[in-house]
């Protein structure tokens, strides 16, 4: 079945930079659109960023625009969101979600957890 | 950004009786060449990523219960669960995508037994 499952979440400090990844399995994978989302502890659904199917294309909310970077591997049915200059407000579940260029998300990785500290 | 509004933040009620989610939007989320309205409803338990429930505003997702609906058009806009069940505590979101990239949801409503 479809399945999209996250890595790379960890514990940083303000400033630095972290690299999430997103593996996609059992759907046809450069069909879809891929966005990752955030959700602050206690705190409702945020949406962060999007790339297109063929990649070409890319969105970032403007709470993150200049300072993360999404990208995908088609090749190998990967997902990365590349993050830099991380704030303590950047503090969340990172959820990717498969979702058409105009659509509502139909499938959810369980999330990576991304704690920005000093 | 269109703004999502929930109404309640919280609610209970009992085992077996019906449950009532509002949503308002700050803009229209119909869309006229197709005349459809661009908002889905989602349900996420604590510890789990969200799952889609309903997408253009009244369409159950494959696999959804049917005592599940979704109803409404324009800036209003309603999920029903028409006799709830233990296992429909959750916290509720509805989400408009009118307007991409700027996908943006409501607040969400939680929904507890009494």
């Amino acid at each position: 079945q479809a399945q999209l499952v996250e890595s790379g979440g960890g514990v940083v400090q303000p400033g630095t930079s972290l690299r999430l990844s997103c593996a996609a399995s059992g759907f046809s994978f450069t069909t879809y659109y891929i966005h990752w989302l955030r959700q602050a502890p206690g705190k409702g659904l945020e949406w962060v960023a999007d790339i297109s199917n063929d990649g070409r294309a890319q969105h970032y909310a403007d709470s993150v625009r200049g300072r993360f970077s999404i990208s995908r591997d088609n090749s190998k049915n990967t997902l990365d969101l590349q993050m830099s200059s991380l704030r303590v407000e950047d503090t969340a579940v990172y959820y990717c979600a498969r979702g058409p260029a105009s659509g509502a998300f139909d499938i959810w990785g369980q999330g990576a957890v991304v704690t920005v500290s000093a | 950004d269109i703004v999502m509004t929930q109404s309640p933040d919280s609610l209970a009620v009992s085992l077996g009786e019906r449950a009532t989610i509002s949503c308002k939007s700050s803009h229209s989320v119909l869309y006229n060449s197709n005349n459809k309205n661009y908002l889905a409803w989602y349900q996420q338990k604590p510890g789990q990523p969200p799952k889609l429930l309903i997408y253009w505003a009244s369409t159950r997702e494959s696999g959804v219960p049917d005592r599940f609906s979704g109803s409404g058009s324009g800036t209003d806009f309603t999920l029903t669960i028409s006799s709830l069940q233990a296992e429909d505590v959750a916290v509720y979101y509805c989400q408009q995508y009118y307007t991409t990239p700027s996908y943006t949801f409501g607040q969400g409503t939680k929904l507890e037994i009494k």
